[in-house]
């Protein structure tokens, strides 16, 4: 069974550009989470989703958008790109609905590098 | 502010000890723990979960989870190079849903 994947792996932009990353979870998995993960901040959580509805969203700013399609595969946009952008952007899907102590299953990851 | 603390480490011990890794968090409503590893350069992979008081064991690692205290541990025994990397403990504060709340992680060195 295919892992979870994610696109591009590495971008560079300039500030002020905007940027949309994409997930593509485990067969037959429908919840979909993202993550942005910085040396001095760590993994914070971005926002989940689940039968493309977002259930839950975490402290960022309205720049940091997503949505998820009906195949369970989701994408997530950045606009007006700040310095402070620059992370690693993981994705993790999981099997059932409803958090059950079911794990994620994190993706490789995409790195953005903001110049 | 919902909380998961880590010491960042790191944390060095010698090939065939028992390494410790201790996280505390600050939601007393939070149902469900996990510990991650994540090699440098690589995306987190889960060791292990716990959602009940007390010890749970797999293979070289052991995980202990104490509400009251609001305590979750990670023991690993006989230690070795390969196990050096950084280790995230993570709270699921929504039982709904799959928000999880990270610690910074420790970093773990075991030393031939």
């Amino acid at each position: 069974k295919a892992g979870v994947t994610q696109t591009p792996r590495y971008l560079i932009k300039t500030r002020g550009q905007q940027v949309t990353l994409s997930c593509s979870p485990i067969s037959g998995h429908r919840s979909v989470s993202w993550y942005q993960q910085t040396p001095g901040q760590g993994l914070q959580f971005l926002f989940e989703y689940f039968s493309e509805t977002q259930r839950n969203k975490g402290n960022f700013p309205g720049r940091f958008s997503g949505r998820q399609f009906s195949n369970s595969r989701s994408e997530m946009n950045v606009s007006t790109l700040e310095l402070g952008d620059s992370a690693l952007y993981l994705c993790a899907s999981s099997l059932l609905g409803k958090s059950s102590y079911n794990e994620q299953f994190f993706g490789p990851g995409t790195r953005l590098t903001v110049l | 502010q919902k909380e998961v603390e880590q010491n960042s480490g790191p944390l060095s011990v010698p090939e065939g000890a028992i390494a410790s890794l201790n996280c505390t968090y600050s939601d007393r409503g939070s149902q469900s723990f996990f510990w991650y590893r994540q090699y440098s350069g690589k995306s987190p992979e889960l060791i292990m979960f716990i959602y009940s008081n007390g010890d749970k064991e797999d293979g070289r690692f052991t995980a202990q989870l104490n509400k009251a205290s609001q305590y979750v541990s990670l023991l690993i025994r006989d230690s070795q190079p390969s196990d050096s990397a950084t280790y995230l403990c993570a709270v699921n504060i929504d039982s709904g849903t799959y928000k999880y709340i990270f610690g910074t992680g420790t970093r773990l060195k075991v030393l031939a």
